[in-house]
This record gives C-alpha cells, structure tokens and sequence, in this order.
C-alpha cells in the first residue's frame, strides 16, 4: 500500500487566498484525522471523519477552516481567506476500525503551509 | 484533563546511551498509551504502545515503563544509535466516542551523537 496521500506537500499563499489541502487514506480504511502541527501548540486534531461522516469537528479553529470527505478515498481541508496564523504542517491520517488496529493511525507525510 | 505533559523538550547523548522521555497524565479513562517517532519531513509513525494492565513492553531497543499508580509511562532506547535521532511523541486516548482520539504530548526532540 502507498500509505497516507496528501498534496500538495508545500504550499505558499498570501493572506486572503483560500487553500485546499488535499488527502488520500489507506484504501479501507474507516477514520481519518486532520491535525495541525506547529512548534508553540504541537500537534492538534482538528476534525476526524468515520465511514465519510464528520464526528468531531471541535478543534477546528474557527469558521475559516472547513473539512469535507465526499468519498472514502478523498478528504480535504480548506482555509479561506487564510492568514499567517494559520502557517503549519498539516496532516491527515487514517487508521482501521477493528478491534486491535483501530488505535493505529496511520499518518501521511503532511502538507508544510506558509501565509505570507 | 486531556493534556499529556511530556518532559524533557530536547535531549542529546551519545551513541550508546540510554535516553528516557517521560510523559505523564492526568485522564483516568485513558487505556491505551503510544509512542510516535517522527523524522524530519515525515509524518509521525507509530513506534511502540501500551495498555495500562502491563508495566513493562520491549520491542527490540525500544521499552515503555508505565506506572499506573502515578500516571506516568515512559520510553527508553537502549544502545542509542545516530539513527534514533528524531522527535518522539507519546500520546494518551480512551474508548469515548466512536474513535480513539489521541491526545499527544509536546515532543522530545533526541540527537544521538556518533
């Protein structure tokens, strides 16, 4: 397997412009995460999908930020308008919901943003 | 009561050494306790983990201690080599809700030196 798939693996934008992060999951696999990582707050789980459906939506920081996952090989994460708060590596991970290996997430190798 | 305190932020030794990270917690329903490693450019990649009815787990170099008692796990890496050098995370989650939700600590950033 490829493992996690995200795109584009850097991007630089300026503040105002929207910003699609994209992820492609582990083929069967039931949940995905979107975190955000930077040095001062280290990793934050913003939204988690299962089975397509979003189910915890609480660590998104505010309206500007948007999650959708149409299908279950295809999720993605959209800042509009974004600032240079927002500036972070970005990852998605999934993880397989049985018993023993539900607890393993998987995690892609993370979008790096940069909001001038 | 989510957070997982993980102490110390940066860590250097030399090749050979033992070098130990330790996390605490404060969530009583936590149950299941991993170690994440994370190189440069890579997302985190799950390294060893434990459940709370066991004090000890080993996989090669790699041992979680628990002490359940004091909530409060920790990682050591026995024979460190210059490859080890990566920013661990542990994290902490429970069965609330539909996933498990990790919770992770701040990071340790290790150097092993050659």
């Amino acid at each position: 397997d490829a493992g996690v798939i995200q795109s584009p693996r850097h991007e630089v934008t300026e503040m105002g412009q929207e910003v699609t992060l994209r992820c492609k999951p582990i083929s069967g696999h039931d949940y995905l995460f979107w975190y955000r990582q930077t040095m001062m707050r280290g990793l934050e789980l913003l939204i988690y999908f299962n089975n397509n459906v979003p189910i915890d939506d609480s660590g998104m920081p505010e309206d500007r930020f948007s999650a959708k996952m149409p299908n279950a090989s295809f999720s993605t994460l959209k800042i509009q308008p974004s600032e240079p708060r927002d500036s972070a590596v970005y990852f998605c991970a999934s993880s397989r919901a049985t018993s023993s290996e539900q607890e393993t997430q998987y995690f892609g190798p993370g979008t790096r943003l940069l909001v001038l | 009561q989510q957070q997982v305190k993980q102490s110390p932020q940066s860590l250097i030794v030399q090749k050979g050494g033992i070098p130990i990270i330790n996390c605490a917690y404060e969530n009583t329903a936590f149950d299941y306790f991993p170690w994440y490693q994370q190189f440069p450019g890579k997302g985190p990649a799950l390294l060893i983990a434990i459940r709370p009815d066991v004090s000890e787990k080993k996989e090669g170099r790699f041992t979680i201690s628990f002490n359940k008692s004091a909530k409060q796990f920790s990682l050591h890496i026995m024979d460190s080599q210059p490859g080890d050098s990566a920013t661990y995370f542990c994290a902490a989650s429970s069965r609330e809700g539909s996933a498990r939700q990790l919770t992770f600590g701040s990071g340790t950033q290790l150097t092993v030196l050659p």
